[in-house]
């Protein structure tokens, strides 16, 4: 079964450094998601691209965030300068272009823990 | 989006079936309404999902009553892997594909 995968799944970062995670959707997907959990609360939305836009987002995600899809296959999430506030598991979700019978199906990734110290 | 209210936790024994109830007073007509399932340190999977009445999957059961202020997810014969939190979501998937969770409902199952 196809299935989202991110890399790497810890990552380890100082307060100010720039992070980079990534994120493989599943190759017939066109709809992307980044969400975030920090530990013991709820997973947050972050944004949704779709088409190389941006096509929603949350007040979290400000101008210290940007994704890219850099080419066919992988989705990434930057984060500028790094704050504590930052450390959380940061999920990468996908889902086909035309929805099936169930229209909310997010395929979600495993995760990218990111601590930042 | 409509918001929804579910029990912080549960617990129940293997083989039990297992119902968890999520209020929606403030659904709107053009909201569906989502389950999803997540385990420790993984993200959230897809369970199940209706408009009205009853659906039936391989994995749950969702019943939506007539005025769809609730729903019910029902899991049939619980065992030791279905612990894991459970979230209701409630949405207009036609015109926002966000999903907004909630604080979700931990299922505890004991052997």
């Amino acid at each position: 079964e196809p299935e989202v995968t991110q890399t790497p799944s810890h990552q380890v970062t100082q307060m100010g450094q720039e992070v980079i995670l990534r994120c493989v959707p599943i190759s017939n997907h066109l709809y992307f998601y980044w969400y975030r959990q920090i530990l013991g609360q709820k997973v947050e939305f972050l944004v949704s691209f779709y088409n190389n836009e941006i096509s929603e987002k949350s007040e979290i995600f400000d101008d210290q965030f940007s994704v890219e899809r850099p080419d066919g296959s992988n989705f990434t999430l930057k984060i500028r300068s790094t704050k504590l506030e930052d450390s959380a598991m940061y999920f990468c979700a996908s889902r086909d272009l035309i929805p099936g019978q169930n229209l909310y199906e997010q395929y979600f990734g495993p995760g990218t823990r990111l601590t930042v110290t | 989006l409509a918001k929804t209210t579910q029990p912080i936790s549960m617990d129940s024994y293997e083989g039990q079936e297992v119902n968890i109830t999520c209020s929606h007073n403030n659904i709107a007509t053009n909201d569906y309404i989502t389950w999803y399932q997540q385990f420790p340190s993984q993200g959230p999977r897809f369970i199940i999902q209706g408009y009205k009445t009853k659906v039936t999957n391989e994995v749950a059961s969702l019943f939506i009553p007539a005025d769809r202020k609730s729903s019910t997810l029902s899991l049939p014969r619980v065992s030791l892997s279905d612990t894991a939190v459970y979230y209701c979501l409630v949405g207009d998937l036609y015109n926002t594909d966000k999903l907004i969770f909630g604080t979700g409902t931990r299922l505890q199952v004991f052997p």
